[in-house]
């Protein structure tokens, strides 16, 4: 059983729409964090958010953590060929990281 | 400031064999984590190491194991290689233990088990 389970799994849509990409759990965390990893990279780190019913906004994306901090979602405005990647939501417990299922997401130019 | 790097990039190895993953950290961070990644899932804990003592350790075999040296570069190593073990392998550097000290990801070593 995952701890993190995300979805969608796979996502394809055109330039300029929106999407939404969530990050679910049965357990309770103090935080949380959304990482984009490029083929052949390592994760990015693009936020940390720590409070539940906190949204925070990193120019066209925009995360919110659950009230009862057990989920969260990643929302993309008019999403651009370089917002491709694989999205990872991850919480750190005790002395290690714990990643999401990720969702691969695909801009077509 | 150098990132995390990780040596070699990429890797081809025979089952059965022996392999040795390098990693340095950011300068100052000291602690180290191993983590796998098969392709199209979400990286796995394997090893954290802090101030050169193991500190964490995931669900994978004995064949796997991992060291920090003084100046906090690390070392995973795994033995008996299976086709299973095919997979990029992430090194983590952090300042400390705890999430708000950051953790950055170094590029990986894609390891292929032929």
């Amino acid at each position: 059983t995952q701890l993190l389970e995300q979805s969608p799994q796979f996502l394809s849509i055109q330039e300029g729409e929106n999407l939404t990409v969530y990050c679910n759990s049965s357990s309770v965390f103090s935080s949380l964090q959304w990482y984009r990893q490029e083929p052949g990279e390592g994760p990015v780190l693009l936020v940390t958010v720590v409070t539940g019913g906190e949204v925070k906004k990193l120019k066209r994306l925009t995360f919110q953590f659950g009230d009862a901090r057990k989920d969260s979602s990643l929302h993309i405005t008019a999403a651009q060929p370089g917002d491709t990647g694989l999205y990872l939501c991850a919480v750190l417990t005790g002395n290690q990281f714990y990643f999401g299922t990720g969702t691969s997401l695909t801009v077509i130019p | 400031d150098a990132g995390v790097t990780q040596s070699p990039t990429h890797l081809i190895k025979t089952r059965g064999q022996h392999v040795t993953l390098r990693c340095s950290p950011i300068s100052g961070h000291k602690s180290v984590s191993w983590y796998q990644q098969v392709l199209g899932q979400g990286p796995q804990f394997i090893f954290q190491y802090y101030e050169k003592e193991e500190r964490g350790r995931g669900n994978f075999p004995d064949r796997f194991s991992a060291r920090q040296f003084p100046n906090y570069s690390s070392e995973l190593n795994v033995n008996a290689l299976l086709l299973g073990d095919s997979a990029l392998y992430l090194c983590a550097s952090s300042a400390g233990q705890r999430i708000y000290y950051g953790y950055t990801f170094g590029s990986g070593t894609r390891l292929t088990v032929v």
